[in-house]
């Protein structure tokens, strides 16, 4: 089983649309959580991090499962701009240091 | 002020050849990191800098990979002996390292290299 695991997609909606992605992982101690967006043949920045209580910034909301071990991501009423690969990101505290683990993204195509 | 910079941006070489590729962190980011990333897929991590820390190796895929840092600054990743399978953007960032794992990190453009 992969340490991360997200559905590929492409999810292609219409502009104005909701739309979700999930991400699983397989290490119940990770520690911390993001979403990083890839836009085409660019480097990943940062979307937001992922807060067990949950958080939103502007149109996108994020949530953590901890039993369930996954996150999410919700955008609201999205935008040709929102296009990209969407990457969910966790944190192992290990013996030999930090490790993020990043999945293999979510294509996202919104569509006039 | 300026970013996480790499070099070289692309990178062509013959199979058998070694290669040396560059990361220039944000200055005062004692944390770095090195992945790869082949066409279409996910990053995979190769290696992480924490200060003066002994660096996290287990993302290496061979013993033809190495990597170094001076100090809190410069890094270079060394593949000897590139195959096609190496072929991919090798992708370097850093981030403050206060809270290694929780703060951000920064991308640099990322060197694309092609093992032909």
């Amino acid at each position: 089983r992969k340490e991360v695991e997200q559905d590929p997609g492409p999810f292609n909606v219409p502009e104005g649309a909701t739309v979700a992605f999930n991400c699983t992982y397989s290490n119940s101690a990770s520690q911390s959580f993001f979403w990083y967006r890839q836009d085409c043949r660019k480097e990943p920045k940062l979307l937001m991090s992922v807060y067990s209580s949950g958080n939103e910034d502007g149109r996108f909301t994020a949530q953590l499962n901890r039993a369930s071990q996954y996150i999410s991501l919700l955008i609201r009423d999205s935008k040709l701009s929102d296009s990209a690969t969407y990457l969910c990101v966790v944190n192992l505290l290990t013996g030999g240091g930090n490790k993020l683990t990043f999945g293999t993204g979510t294509q996202l195509k919104v569509e006039l | 002020g300026a970013g996480v910079s790499q070099s070289p941006s692309n990178k062509v070489t013959e199979k058998g050849k070694d290669v040396e590729l560059r990361c220039d962190p944000i200055s005062g980011h004692t944390a770095l990191y090195w992945y790869r990333q082949r066409l279409g897929q996910g990053l995979e991590f190769l290696i992480y800098f924490q200060g003066n820390s002994a660096p996290d190796k287990s993302g290496l895929p061979s013993d033809r990979f190495s990597a170094e840092r001076t100090g809190e600054s410069v890094s270079t990743l060394t593949i000897q002996r590139t195959q096609q399978e190496d072929s991919a953007v090798y992708l370097c960032a850093s981030s403050l390292g206060r809270m290694p794992g929780t703060d951000t990190q920064y991308f640099g453009p990322g060197t694309r290299l092609t093992v032909l």
